[in-house]
């Protein structure tokens, strides 16, 4: 079975640009997650989506940051316009639902540089 | 809100030797889950490990078991047999009943020496 899907994989830009990232998820699976991580840190939770509707997204910064996942399946996470402090990896994953025991798979990441 | 909290930033291991990760959570939520995650330095996240918090037994999968105290809040991983590719940067993660939203501690960077 295919894994997560993401693309770019690797992404420099400057400030105040705008990005795009967009992710797969395993066939099948219905809800499907946004995380940052920082260098250093663990991954933070950006936008949790259930088939096409968001479960979670209080930690999206919503003036810059944008996600949407329109048919229920692959996903686009916009940053416009990017700020230092955006540059990290961004996660995507995916689970079947979004039970306490479902183990969420992780694509490859996207990092981001802004200078 | 849950808290999950890892005290070891680094950790050395002989090659062969069995090494303990500490991690201890903070919450009031009913039933929960508790995983451990791989991050080698290549960047993908790799899933190890599933407790359950009404699971009656610890869990294990191959070399990597759960050492789960409920009533101390803490779910250390137990690498047995280290080996040199088991270096990479650990995470315990929280998962309550919110929907899926998983919480990360800060991770423990494990070295495993020849």
């Amino acid at each position: 079975e295919a894994g997560v899907a993401q693309s770019p994989r690797y992404k420099i830009i400057e400030k105040r640009q705008s990005v795009a990232f967009w992710c797969n998820p395993i066939s099948g699976h219905a809800t499907l997650y946004w995380y940052q991580q920082i260098l250093g840190q663990g991954p933070k939770l950006l936008i949790q989506f259930q088939n096409n509707g968001v479960v979670d997204d209080s930690q999206l910064p919503k003036d810059r940051f944008s996600a949407e996942r329109l048919k229920g399946v692959d996903s686009t996470l916009k940053i416009q316009p990017a700020k230092l402090e955006d540059s990290a990896v961004y996660l995507c994953a995916s689970s079947p639902r979004p039970l306490d025991q479902e183990t969420q798979y992780f694509g490859p990441g996207t990092r981001l540089l802004v200078l | 809100a849950q808290k999950i909290t890892q005290t070891q930033p680094g950790m050395f291991v002989q090659e062969k030797e069995a090494v303990t990760l500490d991690c201890t959570y903070d919450t009031s939520d009913p039933s929960y889950g508790l995983f451990w995650y791989k991050q080698p330095s290549s960047g993908e996240m790799i899933f190890l490990i599933y407790q359950g918090s009404y699971d009656q037994q610890n869990a294990t999968e191959g070399r990597y078991s759960l050492n789960f105290q409920k009533a101390r809040k803490s779910a250390n991983l137990v690498i047995s047999a280290s080996q040199l590719g088991d270096s990479a940067m650990y995470f315990c993660v929280y998962k309550g009943n919110q929907g899926g939203k998983l919480i990360f501690g800060q991770g423990t960077e494990l070295s495993v020496k020849p």
